[in-house]
């Protein structure tokens, strides 16, 4: 059962215009979200988070919003940028006493300049 | 400070060896985790500890060992590879409360032939 799904395989943009990335979830425990970003022979970084009990959070040019409703939650990239050309993954995680974070498959964004 | 550090980088095993990928933290983190990435499964998590000598099993446990004796190194063990092992691993260090965030190693590219 994937608790956090990536529907898009990969996203292609023009540099300067929005991406925009999607994540679904089916686990309504999850108590956060979290995004990361992941360059070819590096690990993942962090990039942005948002509690379940907020629906937007905004880091400089990046925005997640959640809709719990719909169990969706998205990231924009504005203005989008060739240096924010990776794999971004989305997890979700639980405040209790665990550290478990469960993923999603990634989405590969490439931006042209 | 360097964060996760992951050892080896590279290993080509055959079917049936054992080995044991390194993982050591110095940010003393209580969470560790080891994640596999593999092409569209995106990352899996293998096992999970939340203390030195507490461990519990993820999404994909099966032919993996754990143990957690220090808060510094959680050590992954296969005991008899098999062709299906063959992935990226990622070991990670995570933080605990409601910022949480996960810091990632370089990874481990296992080839099981």
């Amino acid at each position: 059962d994937q608790q956090v799904k990536q529907n898009s395989p990969s996203l292609s943009v023009q540099e300067g215009r929005i991406s925009i990335l999607n994540c679904d979830y089916t686990n309504s425990m999850f108590d956060y979200f979290l995004w990361y970003k992941k360059y070819p022979a590096e690990g993942p970084t962090f990039l942005i988070s948002i509690s379940s009990i907020k629906d937007k959070n905004e880091d400089g040019r990046f925005t997640v919003f959640l809709n719990k409703s719909a169990k969706h939650l998205s990231l924009h990239i504005v203005p989008s940028q060739p240096g924010d050309s990776a794999v971004y993954f989305c997890a979700g995680g639980f405040s209790g006493n665990t550290g478990k974070l469960i993923f999603g498959q990634g989405t590969t964004l490439q931006v042209k300049p | 400070n360097a964060g996760v550090t992951q050892t080896p980088k590279f290993q080509v095993l055959k079917t049936g060896q054992s080995m044991t990928l390194q993982c050591a933290q110095d940010m003393n983190h209580e969470y560790m985790s080891w994640y596999r990435q593999d092409p569209g499964m995106g990352l899996r998590l293998i096992h999970y500890s939340v203390g030195a000598g507490i461990t519990d099993q993820g999404e994909v446990p099966n032919g993996y060992n754990v143990s957690r004796s220090t808060t510094e190194d959680f050590p992954l063990r296969l005991l008899s590879a098999a062709p299906s092992q063959t992935s990226v691993y990622f070991c990670a260090s995570i933080t605990r409360g409601l910022g949480t965030e996960a810091f990632f190693g370089q990874g481990t590219r296992l080839t099981v032939v």
